[in-house]
């Protein structure tokens, strides 16, 4: 199985024009999630989705949104993007008790 | 607030030898602790999950220990190789609502043959 995808692998993108980050996973995971990775910042959680239909804000949200029709696909969406957004953006899905996550291989963003 | 804190960014080990990595958290009393490994320009990868009634966890050269009192996790690998070199990072549930991971900044490995 491929577990979890993520589209494009990389993007340089003019600040002000959005842009939608794909992600899917095939394991039938219920939870999902986007962070961003910057240096000396660590992993940190923009939008999580518990279950299909549902989505939650995470610790920095802002400029970012994200939906959940389906199991497999959480897409993460850049209305108007802006040069702070610079960052490698990692999808993940766990499931079961112990919110285990699996990632997928990342998105290197690059806004100018 | 609550933290996660790995002490050291940076730790460098010659190969043969035991890296210890530190993982300390604060305000908070989780039911289990992850840690996780990452290679440059990949996603993190699972490695072992400990519960809080859990003193101790091994897999193969990896072990992981917690102390709720203290609040601290330490992450062993033995024999280590340069294989080994990466950045280990760990996390824990610091928001139940969310059941989502809050990460630590992680330690760099770095393995010398």
């Amino acid at each position: 199985t491929a577990g979890i995808t993520q589209a494009p692998t990389s993007q340089i993108l003019a600040a002000g024009r959005s842009m939608t980050l794909r992600c899917t996973q095939d394991m039938r995971h219920n939870a999902m999630y986007w962070y961003r990775q910057d240096l000396g910042l660590g992993l940190r959680l923009i939008h999580y989705s518990n279950t299909a239909g549902t989505t939650g804000k995470g610790e920095v949200p802002d400029g970012y949104s994200v939906s959940r029709a389906n199991t497999d696909d959480f897409p993460l969406t850049l209305a108007s993007a802006v040069p702070s957004q610079t960052s490698v953006y990692f999808c993940a899905s766990s499931s079961g008790d112990t919110d285990t996550q699996y990632f997928g291989p990342g998105t290197r963003l690059t806004v100018l | 607030s609550q933290k996660i804190e790995q002490n050291s960014e940076a730790l460098n080990i010659q190969e043969g030898k035991t890296a210890t990595l530190t993982c300390n958290y604060t305000n908070y009393s989780p039911a289990y602790l992850q840690w996780y490994r990452q290679d440059p320009g990949r996603g993190p990868v699972f490695l072992l999950l400990i519960r809080e009634n859990e003193k101790e966890k091994r897999k193969e050269r990896l072990k992981v220990t917690f102390d709720t009192t203290l609040k601290q996790s330490l992450f062993h690998i033995t024999a280590s190789q340069p294989a080994d070199s990466a950045t280990y990072l760990c996390a824990l549930v610091m928001d139940t609502g969310r059941r989502a991971l809050t990460f630590g900044s992680g330690t760099r490995l770095q393995v010398q043959p």
